[in-house]
């Protein structure tokens, strides 16, 4: 069966400009989450969205991140006017409907700001 | 703020030989949970532990979780290069889907 899917894998981008990363959860997944990873680093918890309650955002580090989610299907994280220090991987997950939330990761989106 | 701390951040063995990582938290948790992560992949998930003093084996891998649900450790017996990763701990509380991650412990196994 399909798994959580990210595109794109990577993206290169130069400094000020907005990128948009998104995540395809696995099907029936009502939890869908968003972490950062730098290089050699653990995850760094960004938002979380559970079915059609408000998301949890108190990872977002900064105005400049927002994150939207359609329904309980695919999430689009935005990064608006990028900096240096955005570049990491961003990494998605999602979780099947209320349990001990074991989560699925995407395989990521390496993010390098020029 | 809960918080899980790992320990040790880093460590680099040979192959045969026996480790174990830690995972230690004041908070206590309704469950705890592995990850491995290999480079240019997402974490994926190797075990969940529940109740408190449970232990679980994976193969060569055995994970406990503490008495006070607070901690918890993962044994590998003759690590293998292939046991190589990163690995990541992380414990769910009881009221909310998130999951606190622990920063992680990078395994070298050399050959």
């Amino acid at each position: 069966g399909a798994g959580v899917s990210q595109s794109p894998s990577n993206k290169v981008t130069e400094k000020g400009k907005d990128v948009e990363l998104r995540c395809d959860p696995i099907s029936g997944h009502t939890a869908l989450y968003w972490y950062r990873q730098r290089l050699g680093q653990g995850l760094e918890f960004l938002i979380y969205f559970q079915g059609n309650s408000a998301p949890d955002k108190s990872g977002l580090p900064s105005d400049r991140f927002s994150a939207e989610r359609t329904g309980e299907s695919v999430s689009t994280l935005t990064i608006q006017r990028t900096q240096q220090e955005d570049s990491a991987v961003y990494l998605c997950a999602s979780s099947p409907p209320p349990g001990l939330n074991e989560q699925f990761f995407g395989p990521g989106t390496r993010l390098t700001v020029l | 703020t809960q918080l899980l701390e790992q320990s040790p951040q880093f460590l680099s063995i040979q192959e045969g030989e026996n480790l174990t990582v830690y995972c230690n938290s004041s908070s206590v948790f309704s469950s705890l949970q592995w990850y491995r992560q290999e480079p240019g992949e997402g974490p994926v998930l190797l075990v969940t532990v529940v109740t408190g003093g449970e232990v679980k084996k994976l193969k060569r891998l055995t994970f406990q979780f503490g008495d006070a649900r607070k901690d918890s450790s993962l044994h590998i017996t003759a690590a293998q290069p292939g046991d190589t990763g990163l690995y990541l701990c992380a414990g769910a509380g009881s009221n909310t889907g998130k999951l606190i991650f622990g920063q992680g412990t990078t395994l070298q196994v050399k050959p």
